[in-house]
Formats: structure tokens, sequence, C-alpha cells
């Protein structure tokens, strides 16, 4: 069964620390999509970035950085030094694509930077 | 550039009353989607279309029903609502089907009453 895995509920740093978001995804199909969405305190929901499974290099996109790794069912998202403005809920998806139109979602990170 | 618009922003009904939301993809983008979050949880899906034929459901109330017009925007008839709709609807929509990126509209916060 499909499942996307995010054990960290909440994280707390302080500005300009690193952090990394750890998100673990299931599926059986060897096509698939994954995804991080960022939910900031105004509720909606920004993508940030798409990943196909036949696609494994890192991404740095500005302070973003995004790590695949098939081996280990991990696709893990770094923010180098954080700042206020980065905190909100963080959500990383899958999609099983063409097989089915929704997406997965995982229950969220909490980052919280503080001053 | 043009993203997903959604209305009402906000919406207040009592129980057993019914709701229309309204979602606009952005221009030129062929599959909508819709999703319920509920508070401090992650997004649902409920249905998706495709060049306006219903494309995949999701775990979506009988009470709910939904379809994408000619013009691809869609709209979300919830009826006979519960105290448990109250939730933030998110509509989505992306080009190329399913394996499109769904880029999210800011939301539909309905509270029952």
């Amino acid at each position: 069964a499909q499942k996307v895995t995010q054990a960290q509920t909440e994280i707390s740093v302080v500005e300009k620390e690193d952090v990394t978001l750890d998100c673990v995804y299931e599926t059986r199909d060897t096509t698939y999509y994954l995804f991080w969405y960022k939910q900031p305190p105004s509720g909606e929901l920004v993508f940030l970035i798409r990943r196909n499974s036949f696609d494994e290099q890192n991404e740095i996109s500005g302070r973003y950085s995004w790590n695949f790794q098939k081996s280990t069912s991990s696709f893990n998202f770094t923010i180098t030094a954080s700042q206020v403005v980065d905190s909100a809920v963080y959500f990383c998806a899958l999609s099983e694509a063409p097989n089915t139109d929704k997406l997965i979602f995982g229950t969220g990170t909490r980052l919280q930077v503080f001053p | 550039a043009a993203g997903v618009i959604q209305s009402p922003r906000h919406l207040i009904k009592e129980k057993r009353e019914t709701a229309t939301l309204k979602c606009y993809p952005i221009p030129r983008h062929d599959t909508v989607y819709w999703y319920q979050q509920g508070p401090g949880q992650d997004p649902q899906f409920l249905i998706s279309f495709y060049e306006k034929m219903q494309s995949d459901k999701g775990s979506i109330p009988d009470r709910f029903s939904a379809q994408q017009f000619s013009d691809y925007h869609s709209e979300l008839n919830m009826s006979s609502l519960e105290l448990g709709d109250s939730a933030l609807y998110f509509c989505a929509s992306s080009s190329g089907g399913t394996s499109g990126t769904q880029y999210f509209g800011p939301g539909t916060r309905l509270l029952v009453l």
C-alpha cells in the first residue's frame, strides 16, 4: 500500500541554522512522483519541488536542497541558513500517476524558526 | 503568473444546509482536483476531473458531488452538511493529465455550525 511517513511532527530551530525534514515513502509502483509542499500560517499550499522515480539527482534551489534515495525510499528536504519566513508546515507527497490522480500526503512537519 | 482561484474564501453554514464551492484552474490546465484538509491534518483527496470527465475518486462522501464545466472550472456541491465537514477545501489544477504537477488554490475555509 502507498504511504508517506514524516516522522518529525515539529522542529524548532534558531535563524541561520540548517534543518533537514525527513520523508519516507512506500509504493509498489515503479513509476511514481514525489513532491514537497509548504503550508505557511496563511493556509495555502505552495508547490516546492517534484521528482519522478527515474531521476535520483539531488537538486538545489537557493537555500533549499533535496536528497532522493530510492535505496532507502527517502526524499529528504534541507533548508540551509533558515529564516523566520521558512516557518510553516511542510508536506511530502507521493503520486502513483498515471494509475491514480491523487496525491498521498504525509502528516506534515511543522517547522518553527525563531529569530 | 495566474494561479488557481477559489471562491468563496470563507463560508459559514448551518447543519443540514448546502454549500457550493467554485474553482477556476490555471489557464490551459485540463485537470482539476479537490482535497479536504481537516484541522491539524494532511489534505485528503476527494475527486478529480480530466477534460470534464471524472478521472479519479477518493474518500468523497455521497452527500458531495462535483463536476467540471466546459470552461474547465469546477464546482463542489455539498449537501446535508455536518459538523465534521468543517475543513479547508482545496482545489488544484494541472496540465497534461495525472502526471502533471498539482498547483493548489488558496482554499475555501468552511465552517459548519
